[in-house]
């Protein structure tokens, strides 16, 4: 089945070390992105790419890096300079050209920050 | 620039009540719309849609919406709640450019009560 796998589904970190998140998609999606989501606040974008080896910022990038290397993969890394990193991530994706603007989510991760 | 506003980030209803959700967007352009359901630790998965032609739109599991563009509008129904319909709602808004970005309103949490 096509879809978008995240993982872990849940990661402890201990503050000051960096940790990676994992999003892979076999739907053939151009567009992939990065989402935060604390309670009360919605999700907020972190950073997203429209095609491989591009990724711009979105509204909460500091702390956060990713890279695309390939179009399947879209991989967040949390480094210790993010000050409140303990939250929800959500990884989606969706076409381009012409689309609707309609995401595919991915189940999750929860990074708690010890 | 796009937002959106959702009235009430805590609704309560009985079980066979109608579900009202309350949706309001701000849009330069010809908005597209959409509603997402998440379950706790899940991903957001969508319920409905507008893009264009008619602006009652059906979805999952018995849910609408209506746009209104008089109103700026997109509320989220259903006439009789159950209760697995407990979860968090969001309301979103695509914008412009080719990958037509979503913005999410803050979410509204349904609790059925039996």
């Amino acid at each position: 089945d096509g879809g978008i796998t995240q993982s872990p589904k849940y990661l402890f970190r201990k503050e000051g070390q960096n940790v990676t998140l994992s999003c892979e998609q076999n739907l053939n999606h151009d567009a992939m992105y990065w989402y935060r989501q604390d309670p009360g606040q919605g999700l907020r974008l972190i950073y997203y790419s429209q095609i491989v080896n591009d990724f711009q910022k979105g509204d909460i990038a500091e702390g956060y890096s990713v890279s695309r290397e390939k179009k399947e993969s879209f991989p967040l890394t949390v480094t210790s300079a993010q000050k409140n990193p303990t939250a929800f991530y959500l990884c989606a994706s969706s076409t381009t050209g012409g689309s609707t603007g309609e995401l595919f989510f991915g189940e999750g991760s929860r990074l708690t920050v010890l | 620039a796009q937002s959106v506003t959702q009235l009430g980030s805590h609704v309560s209803v009985s079980e066979g009540a109608l579900v009202l959700l309350r949706c309001n967007y701000s849009s330069s352009v010809p908005p597209y719309l959409f509603w997402y359901v998440q379950y706790p630790n899940q991903g957001l998965q969508l319920l409905l849609k507008y893009t264009t032609g008619a602006t009652l739109v059906k979805g999952i599991n018995g849910f609408e919406a209506e746009f209104k563009k008089s109103e700026t509008s997109f509320h989220l129904t259903k006439p009789s709640a159950h209760m697995s319909d407990a979860a968090e709602y969001f309301c979103a808004v695509s914008g412009t450019g080719s990958a037509r970005q979503l913005t999410f309103g803050s979410g509204t949490q349904l609790t059925v009560l039996p």
